[in-house]
Order: structure tokens, then sequence, then C-alpha cells
């Protein structure tokens, strides 16, 4: 069935990196744009960054935009984020979802926490 | 940017009731609109896009309305597995895509 897959999340230093990924099966990932969305704990959604199907196109939000990046292989069904200066403010779980919207597919999302 | 604001913040029902849940728009996004279901630890769930059409295999209690800057979510005869937070969207403006901060329905 169609289904995506987060994975990467994880406790790091403000000022540190990750990266996360997300892995798609069940439908032709590369004719999808898709997105990452995140949500801090309590709180509403927040859309974060959108990849064109080829990768040509990208966008940030002004939150993230020049700390994280967004990539696909479309060989490989697979999306990623990668994060880094991270910051107390990223804690959240990164959900990956197809796009644009509305976003019909979403992963069971990945947690990321900020700490010291 | 556009704000979404979603009212009440969270909605009392006892199972069986209407639920009738608000989102408002800072400025008008057609019918650009969708709304999600979210219940705790799990994924948002799309439930309604285009404003008032469902998605595959949402059940028919669940109507949507509106447009412009107004929309509606109504849950007809709430079920227990209705009890979860409802977001907003709209995906009007190009980007960034917004939500709004969400309904709790929960059970009174």
């Amino acid at each position: 069935q169609v289904q995506l897959v987060e994975s990467g999340g994880g406790l790091v230093k403000p000022g540190g990196s990750l990266r996360l990924s997300c892995a798609a099966s069940g439908f032709t990932f590369s004719d999808y744009y898709m997105s990452w969305i995140r949500q801090a704990p309590g709180k509403g959604l927040e859309w974060v960054s959108y990849i064109s199907s080829s990768g040509s196109t990208i966008y940030y939000a002004d939150s993230v935009k020049g700390r994280f990046t967004i990539s696909r292989d479309n060989a490989k069904n697979s999306l990623y984020l990668q994060m880094n200066s991270l910051r107390a403010e990223d804690t959240a779980v990164y959900y990956c979802a197809r796009a644009p919207p509305p976003m019909d597919v979403w992963g069971q999302g990945t947690t990321v926490t900020v700490s010291s | 940017e556009i704000v979404m604001t979603q009212s009440p913040a969270t909605l009392s029902v006892s199972p069986g009731e209407r639920a009738t849940l608000s989102c408002r728009a800072s400025q008008s996004v057609s019918s650009n609109l969708a709304w999600y279901q979210q219940k705790p630890g799990q994924a948002p769930r799309l439930l309604i896009f285009g404003a008032s059409t469902r998605a595959t295999g949402i059940p028919a209690r669940f109507s949507g309305s509106g447009s412009g800057t107004e929309f509606t979510l109504t849950i007809s005869s709430l079920q227990s597995e209705d009890f979860a937070v409802y977001f907003c969207q709209q995906y009007n403006n190009w980007l960034p895509w917004t939500f709004g901060q969400g309904t709790k329905v929960e059970i009174k």
C-alpha cells in the first residue's frame, strides 16, 4: 500500500546537525512533489520545505532557510532533510508528506529534540 | 503569509451529537482549503479538500463548506473514533502553505 516511513530523528545539541530520511513505497515516487512538515510538542503544524518531482524546484519556510536542505533520490524512492545549525525551536515531530496540498499521504513522523 | 484562525480551541460534544468547527482565513483562499484529523501519536489524515470534497474513504458524516475566508467542518453524528484534533490548511496562496492552530473535539 501507499506508505511513507521517516527515520533519522534523535537528540542533538544546539548547533548540531541531523539528516532525516523518508522512504516511499506503493506509488510512483518520481511523479510526486514532496514536503516536510513539522509539529512542535503540543503545537500545530508548520510547513518546512517542498521539492518538485525532479528536484529542480525547492522552497523553504523562512524559519529554516539557510539551515535546512531538502533533497530526493528518485532511484531510491527517498526524500531527505539535512538540518544544520539546529536550535531548540526546531524540536518537533517531522513528517514527510506528498505535496502540493492537499497532503493526502503522510508518514508516521520522526522526533527531533534539540537540547543541551 | 495567510493566517488561519480556528474556533473554538476545544469543543465538548456528546457521542451522536453534531459538531461544527470553524476556520477563518486572513484573506481569501477561494476554495483551496483542506481539513485534517489528527489523533494522539498519529500523523494527520486528510478529510476534506477543495473546501467540500471528501477524501477517499472518509465517511459521509464529515462535510465541509465555505469559500473565500470562512469555512466550516461539520461532523453530523460524532462517533467515538472522531474525538481528535482537527486542522484546516490553506493552499491558495503560493508558499507558505499555512495551517490553523487546531480544534480539539473532546467527549462531553
